[in-house]
């Protein structure tokens, strides 16, 4: 089946710097790429939705200067975390959708990211 | 979107059958009935979906009410391996590549040795 992958798997940076994250499609286009964040014990969280070529569709409440996206090619979508804090420390999962018609959509492995 | 709800937690025994509820009393006649799982520290992987017939494959089976209002998620016999959390979701018949998933609050499954 389709693979996503991310990288990197875990990242500890310092309060006050960026994050990015990367998320490919390994052998299958991706016109569009979503991003959810997940706090422990909680269910995943939509937090936009990255379009190749064109801006990203943010859901209510995420703040799109704070996390940045980028879909610059059709297998590569980068979430990046600006003046991360305490707080952004959390479970990053980028997603897409496969070629089949009804829609099964393949998840990356997540990016741990730990903010000190 | 139509809603699931499922149970907070279920548990059972190592080699048993497990049957995971979920129900969608208004799923839309446009909605796919699909299960993903998110096993611990990774990210969620699809199980299976369906639409009003039941179906197998090789990891579970899902078993759809007539009015599908409800379906219910079977793990023929449970491992440890299949300890995780379990997600009911309804998807528009409709696919488009830009069709995102909403998750709910799943059912973690443990399973006891």
């Amino acid at each position: 089946g389709a693979v996503v992958s991310q990288h990197p798997s875990w990242v500890i940076c310092k309060s006050g710097t960026s994050v990015k994250i990367e998320c490919r499609s390994l052998d299958f286009q991706a016109t569009t790429m979503f991003w959810y964040r997940q706090f422990p014990k909680q269910s995943l969280m939509l937090m936009a939705t990255s379009n190749e070529g064109s801006k990203a569709t943010y859901e209510q409440g995420v703040e799109k200067d704070k996390f940045l996206i980028n879909h610059a090619s059709l297998t590569l979508s980068t979430l990046t975390v600006t003046s991360a804090h305490p707080e952004d420390s959390s479970f990053y999962i980028c997603s897409a959708n496969g070629l089949s018609a009804t829609g099964e959509q393949y998840f990356g492995p997540g990016t741990r990211l730990t903010v000190t | 979107d139509a809603k699931t709800t499922q149970p907070n937690s279920m548990e059972s025994n190592e080699e048993e059958p497990v049957h995971l509820p979920c129900n969608h009393s208004t799923i839309s006649g446009t909605d796919y009935i699909h299960w993903y799982r998110q096993l611990p520290s990774q990210g969620p992987e699809y199980v299976i979906h369906g639409l009003t017939s039941n179906v197998n494959n090789r990891m579970a089976s899902l078993a759809i009410a007539e009015d599908r209002k409800s379906s219910t998620l079977i793990l023929h016999r449970a491992t440890l391996r299949d300890a995780a959390v379990y997600y009911c979701i309804l998807r528009l018949f409709l696919y488009s590549s830009a069709s995102k998933i909403i998750f709910g609050s799943g059912t973690r499954l443990s399973i006891r040795p």
